[in-house]
């Protein structure tokens, strides 16, 4: 089982709809960091949140970390053709080891 | 901004052959991780180093091994290569002590045949 569940696995959405993905552990992270991947390409640090209950906003992505830092969440508002790709979740645990959850693909169409 | 690099891009090899992948991290990153993606998949936590010392071990085989240089590059080197080793092999990046941000390479394709 994972560690980190992501949902959902998948998403198809119509251009400039919103929509959220979660991610979901029993476990207490130290930070949770949001990539995004292009296929065959590494993942792309999108944001790092380490404190319970923060907001971070990167243009129209919003990142929520859960107050007992096991949960997080993406929030895209008015998603766009470019926003297209595959969305990981990781989080930190002792060691600096990130744990993966399963990854949202998500496809905007136009 | 320099990124972490990764070479070769590409590697196809034989079974039973052995491959060397490189990474050279960031730099002022001290910190080096190593993770593998197979097709469709999460990517999966091999090891890591710290000034040049093993940190931590995860879910890699016996017949891997790494090592950090005094550059702070480091190497992994897989033998015996078995089909189910081909995968993307990711080199990650970090500041310690401010280690939550994990920063990653273009990763390496290894194709085993």
């Amino acid at each position: 089982t994972q560690l980190l569940e992501q949902s959902p696995q998948f998403l198809s959405i119509q251009e400039g709809e919103n929509l959220t993905v979660y991610c979901n552990s029993s476990s207490v992270f130290s930070s949770l960091q949001w990539y995004r991947q292009e296929p065959g390409e590494g993942p792309v640090l999108l944001v790092t949140v380490v404190t319970g209950g923060e907001v971070k906003k990167l243009k129209r992505l919003t990142f929520q970390f859960g107050d007992a830092r096991k949960d997080s969440s993406l929030h895209i508002t008015a998603a766009q053709t470019g926003d297209t790709g595959l969305y990981l979740c990781a989080g930190l645990r002792a060691g600096n080891m990130l744990t993966f959850g399963g990854g949202t693909r998500l496809m905007v169409k136009p | 901004a320099a990124g972490v690099i990764q070479s070769p891009r590409h590697l196809i090899k034989e079974k039973r052959e052995t491959a060397t992948l490189k990474c050279y991290p960031i730099p002022r990153h001290d910190t080096v991780y190593w993770y593998q993606q197979g097709p469709g998949q999460d990517p999966q936590f091999l090891i890591s180093f710290y000034e040049k010392m093993q940190s931590d071990k995860g879910s890699i085989p016996d017949r891997f091994s790494a090592q950090q240089f005094s550059d702070y590059h480091s190497e992994l080197n897989m033998s015996s290569l078995e089909l189910g080793d081909s995968a993307l092999y990711f080199c990650a990046s970090s500041p310690r002590p401010a280690g939550n941000t994990i920063y990653f390479g273009e990763g390496s394709w290894l194709t085993v045949v």
